[in-house]
């Protein structure tokens, strides 16, 4: 059974950072990418990041270029986001999501979320 | 970026009622449109790709169609476990890997 676990979601103040993991099993982890998809309490979803299998090409959503970094440990099977200089913008549950790596390249599995609360 | 607009935002209904939902595209996009079921407190679920490839597992009162910059989401008879909300999402120019804005059906 495919399965993605986020963790690492706080509370963190403004300016400060955190970094997200996200364990994947029952999959070959390394033969898909994995995207980053945010959502706003109460609001719809927010693409954030995508990483390739080998991990060798990340790509970001404008607002979040400089301030987030996606990486992955084939190794250990887990995808990460390490996140700095935190706004207030940026409170949200964070999802990993597998990319199905074919047709219309869907997200078909995700993680259950872990959510981060940027506040003082 | 393609821009994705759902209609309509929200939508009463009832029980056995057919639903349509509507997402039209900023740009055409062939057929890189994916539909995915939100319920509150859940991650997404994959419903439709390819405009109108069901997932397995999916009930086939779901059905997708559109191509080009409009597409359409429809429930043939609503079930109690549908009252949900629902994104359409643009694969075809990424990245960003576009949603729609939701939208959120309610029991009537």
């Amino acid at each position: 059974e495919v399965q993605l676990v986020a963790s690492g979601g706080r509370v963190v103040q403004p300016g400060g950072s955190l970094r997200l993991s996200c364990e994947a099993s029952g999959f070959s982890f390394d033969d898909f990418a994995v995207h980053w998809v945010r959502q706003a309490p109460g609001k719809g979803l927010e693409w954030v990041s995508l990483i390739s299998g080998d991990g060798d090409r990340t790509y970001y959503a404008d607002s979040m270029k400089g301030r987030f970094t996606v990486s992955r440990d084939n190794n250990k099977n887990s995808l990460f986001l390490e996140m700095t200089s935190l706004r207030s913008e940026d409170t949200a549950f964070y999802y990993c999501a597998r990319d199905s790596g074919s047709g219309t390249y869907p997200f078909d599995y995700w993680g259950q979320g872990t959510l981060v609360t940027v506040s003082s | 970026d393609i821009q994705l607009t759902q209609s309509p935002s929200s939508l009463s209904a009832s029980v056995g009622d057919r639903v349509t939902i509507t997402c039209r595209a900023s740009q055409t996009m062939s057929s890189y449109l994916n539909w995915y079921q939100q319920k509150p407190g859940r991650a997404p679920r994959l419903l439709i790709s390819a405009a109108s490839s069901l997932q397995s597992g999916v009930p086939s009162r779901f059905s997708g169609s559109g191509s080009g910059t409009e597409f359409t989401l429809i429930i043939s008879s609503l079930e109690p476990e549908d009252f949900a909300t629902y994104y359409c999402q643009q694969s075809y120019n990424t990245p960003p890997y576009t949603f729609g804005q939701g939208t959120k059906l309610e029991i009537k």
